[in-house]
């Protein structure tokens, strides 16, 4: 286990919904990215925060947005749920002082969009 | 063309056999490469990293890296069935508004035989 927890575990929405995700990060891990995982793919990256800051932003649309607090904990929001948001998203926390490739994986949530 | 290319397999291995993962990538600004496992319905589990080019031992696996041919390799030895799960490779860069994304693989589906 990597101590990075996710809530909740599976989510199911309709089309045009919008859904709200958490993520709590490792203890001492103050950096918090977020991918999404279709089925049968390697997870692609929406973004990443540090400090409550946005820090870096893969090629998502502007309706997936996020939020870090100041315990370092995330949030994932999508709004306008489309068939194609139907994933698994997965948080990953990593220590700043350490490079960025030690990335931690939560355990995910299945979003279902119908 | 993806930045970084992996066969889906599956590829199926009985206990005890020596098993060889690969991937390719294409861009050159990679410096860090790393192995996650995935079982099903899980989050993928970092098993090593490696900085540019070089071999890297833990236990059963060796990952490998060739930066003249952009290749990547995850070796095991010694097989077991616990080893089946989706092996993901993955790159990233430092520096730059890349700085912390992961890219993935597609992952290979391994299944190891008793």
């Amino acid at each position: 286990e990597t101590g990075v927890t996710q809530s909740p575990t599976h989510l199911i929405k309709t089309r045009g919904q919008q859904v709200t995700l958490r993520c709590s990060s490792q203890s001492g891990h103050n950096t918090v990215s977020w991918y999404q995982q279709a089925l049968g793919q390697g997870p692609q990256f929406i973004f990443q925060y540090y400090r409550e800051e946005e820090n870096g932003r893969g090629n998502f649309p502007p309706r997936f947005s996020g939020l870090q607090f100041p315990n370092y904990s995330s949030e994932l929001n999508v709004n306008a749920l489309e068939l194609d948001d139907s994933a698994l998203y997965l948080c990953a926390s990593s220590p700043k002082t350490q490079r960025g490739e030690t990335q931690y994986f939560g355990p995910g949530t299945r979003l279902l969009v119908l | 063309q993806k930045e970084v290319e992996q066969d889906p397999g599956p590829l199926s291995v009985p206990e005890g056999a020596i098993v060889s993962l690969n991937c390719t990538y294409s861009n050159s600004a990679f410096q860090y490469f790393m192995w996650y496992r995935q079982y099903s319905r899980k989050g993928p589990e970092l098993l090593m990293y490696t900085y540019s080019s070089g071999n890297k031992e833990d236990g059963r696996f060796t990952a490998q890296v060739d930066k003249s041919s952009k290749y990547i390799s995850l070796f095991i030895r010694d097989s077991q069935p616990s080893d089946s799960a989706t092996y993901l490779c993955a790159a990233t860069q430092l520096g730059g508004t890349s700085y912390g994304k992961l890219t993935f693989g597609q992952g290979t589906i391994l299944t190891v035989h008793p």
